[in-house]
């Protein structure tokens, strides 16, 4: 147990679906955070919410939405994404965003057809 | 720009051996620096941390050496074991609340 559970693991959708991925940590964290892991490319950074505020975005596309209605919740939702858009998506969680090691959830491996 | 890259993309020793992992970046202004474990199919795993007032810092089977000067960082584990068979990745912090992360180095450990 992680801590920090993603849903789902696996998630294969077209380019014109509608889907949301989820994150819920247990670790009594304040900081939540959205990231992509492509093959042979540093994890990027989507977005930060602190305090269920946003407070990072990284210029990434509207068709990636985050939401976080609580300290323990965030999802991100997509809609009309592209084959480029494949990837492992991680959400991590940490107490304080600033100097504080962040925990990863396991991700959920994502397939745009 | 921001560089955070490893020495060697793959690593291989032998079981009781003891491994090192190189992390180099490139913004002196970095202040905390942690090691994460990849095992396949999972999400990264926190190992250790260290703060920009530290050099050395260890942990159960690993040490974390940083060389501010030089702007390296290195990861070691003692009497490596097959289940320390993953990919490693630096990441580091500066000023703000970004992290920015290596590439990785595998690590095979053979039996």
């Amino acid at each position: 147990e992680t801590g920090v559970t993603q849903t789902p693991r696996h998630l294969v959708m077209g380019m014109t679906n509608k889907k949301s991925l989820k994150c819920e940590q247990h670790l009594g964290h304040n900081a939540m955070y959205w990231y992509k892991q492509s093959a042979k490319k540093p994890l990027e950074l989507m977005f930060v919410y602190s305090l269920e505020e946003r407070v990072e975005n990284n210029s990434v596309p509207s068709r990636f939405s985050p939401e976080c209605p609580n300290s323990s919740h965030l999802f991100l939702h997509l809609h009309t994404l592209q084959p480029e858009d494949s990837a492992l998506y991680l959400c991590a969680s940490s107490l304080g965003n600033t100097g504080q090691p962040q925990h990863f959830g396991d991700g959920t491996r994502l397939s745009i057809l | 720009g921001e560089s955070v890259g490893l020495h060697l993309p793959t690593l291989s020793v032998q079981e009781g051996d003891n491994s090192i992992i190189n992390c180099a970046y490139s913004n002196s202004a970095s202040d905390y620096f942690i090691w994460y474990k990849q095992e396949s199919g999972k999400g990264p795993q926190f190992i250790i941390d260290i703060r920009s007032n530290m050099d050395k810092r260890q942990g159960q089977r690993v040490t974390v050496l940083l060389n501010k000067t030089v702007k390296h960082l290195s990861l070691q584990i003692a009497a490596t074991q097959p289940g320390d068979s993953a990919v490693y990745f630096c990441a580091e912090k500066h000023t703000g609340n970004q992290f920015y992360f290596g590439t990785g180095t595998s690590l095979t450990v053979i039996p």
